[in-house]
């Protein structure tokens, strides 16, 4: 059970183009999912907080035009990265928070690695 | 501001060696203390959560503890498939009864067991 999944697991774009990342709680519902980006070898960093049927809530610094969030139903929840840029290359990691099964912990997604040429 | 700090950053085993990964926390107050183990290209698995001072968890060859200030992951015997980055992360009480529940993670610690 808790089970999370993360499509596409791979993208390359051009540069300018804007990407859609998808994170399904498989067999629960979850009326909060997060963000993380993961550059190499470095520790997970918190982009946003999505809450369905409200706006996300971002970690300072993270630009809410750029990243855009929508968690529409209690199962799915979207990342858009608009205009990326090759900075912008990284590896985006969703989690689901499941609060009932007694515990209150957030199960990871498999992870996007985006590469912007 | 609420940190979290695993040691070693690397440890490497022989198979059998059993070790511990250490996570010292400082937080405002602590909601739980999650483990998560996370293999290259992958997401975070995860393994436990902690409340208290005092509690103990166990998978496998794996046993969480928690003080205070620290956690550690007890590793019994390891196998090579045991070989990860461990993840240690807190989830801190919100302040002013809000509702925030998010993680913050430690750098981790890179177990490499070998045969």
């Amino acid at each position: 059970g808790a089970v999370v999944s993360q499509h596409p697991s791979r993208v390359i774009c051009k540069s300018g183009t804007s990407v859609k990342i998808e994170c399904r709680s498989l067999d629960f519902q979850a009326t909060t999912m997060f963000w993380y980006r993961q550059f190499p070898k470095q520790s997970l960093m918190l982009m946003a907080t999505s809450n369905e049927g409200s706006k996300a809530t971002y970690e300072q610094g993270v630009e809410k035009d750029k990243f855009l969030i929508n968690h529409a139903s209690l199962t799915l929840s979207t990342l858009t990265v608009t205009s990326a840029h090759p900075e912008d290359s990284s590896f985006y990691i969703c989690s689901a928070r499941d609060i009932y099964r007694g515990t209150d912990t957030q199960y990871f997604g498999p992870g996007t690695r985006l590469t912007v040429l | 501001e609420d940190q979290v700090t695993q040691s070693p950053e690397a440890l490497r085993l022989q198979e059998g060696e059993s070790s511990s990964l250490n996570c010292s926390y400082t937080v405002s107050g602590l909601r739980g203390l999650f483990w998560y183990r996370q293999d290259p290209g992958k997401g975070p698995e995860f393994l436990f959560t902690l409340y208290s001072a005092g509690e103990e968890k166990e998978k496998e060859r794996l046993k969480a503890t928690l003080t205070k200030k620290e956690s550690f992951l007890h590793i019994t015997a390891p196998k090579p498939e045991d070989s990860a980055t461990y993840l240690c992360a807190v989830q801190a009480i919100p302040r002013s009864g809000g509702s925030n529940y998010k993680l913050t993670f430690g750098k981790g610690t890179l177990l490499t067991v070998n045969p």
